[in-house]
């Protein structure tokens, strides 16, 4: 069965300073994975999916396959970047999301 | 275009009773799904609709069913509450499309059970 963990509930960073939210996924099959945010009093939205190779907000992730992870970085964090991040894994008939714990990152100033 | 819209926003019940929480798709949608997100956790897929079947079913029980609708509107029902029932319940939208079905969540509704 598929599964994602996410190790960190919490990370705290300075403004500026290098940000990585770590995600280690278990699958048998050719992985598609994404990263969700959830800002404050706001619902649940795609950030980036790893098969768009893109960067949204300065965000990338790239896929290890052979580490098993889709690590989410970005150089410069700033303080709009303090949210809930949830790394996800679609699989399934349904396609459905398989869904990590959430890592809760805070900006500070 | 219109998002995914929930109602109520909030319900508590007791333990034993039955309760409908309903989900609006975003305007063009096809596709229903529904997850259970437990305070301090991810979100865990409970099941999907496509066309007005059940498309996909996570590890539920029974008790947990659902509905889609022509206009592809749906509803969670939830029969015999239970106290570990008490979560926010989230609905997704997306358009069964190979590559481009991102799923769209709504805001949610917190069920609590007492």
């Amino acid at each position: 069965a598929q599964r994602v963990t996410q190790p960190e509930k919490l990370l705290s960073v300075f403004k500026g300073a290098p940000v990585e939210l770590k995600c280690n996924y278990s699958y048998s099959g050719s992985p598609e994975l994404f990263w969700y945010v959830q800002y404050s009093r706001q619902r649940l939205q795609l950030l980036l999916r790893h098969i768009s190779r893109e960067s949204i907000k300065g965000f990338t992730a790239d896929l290890n396959k052979g580490e098993t992870s889709f690590h989410l970085k970005k150089p410069f964090a700033q303080e709009e970047d303090s949210a809930m991040y949830y790394c996800a894994l679609r699989s399934g008939s349904a396609r459905q999301l398989t869904f990590g714990s959430g890592t809760q990152l805070t900006v500070l100033p | 275009e219109t998002g995914v819209t929930q109602s109520p926003t909030h319900l508590i019940k007791t333990r034993g009773q039955q309760v409908t929480l309903r989900c609006s798709s975003q305007s063009g949608h096809n596709t229903v799904s529904w997850y259970q997100q437990a305070l301090g956790q991810g979100p865990q897929f409970i099941f999907q609709y496509y066309r007005e079947e059940e498309n996909g079913r996570g590890n539920f029980p029974p008790r947990f069913s659902g509905l889609q609708f022509p206009n592809y509107s749906s509803e969670l029902n939830v029969n015999a509450l239970e106290l570990d029932d008490s979560a926010l319940y989230l609905c997704a939208s997306s358009l069964a499309r190979e590559g481009t079905d991102t799923q769209y969540f709504g805001p949610g509704t917190r069920l609590t059970v007492l």
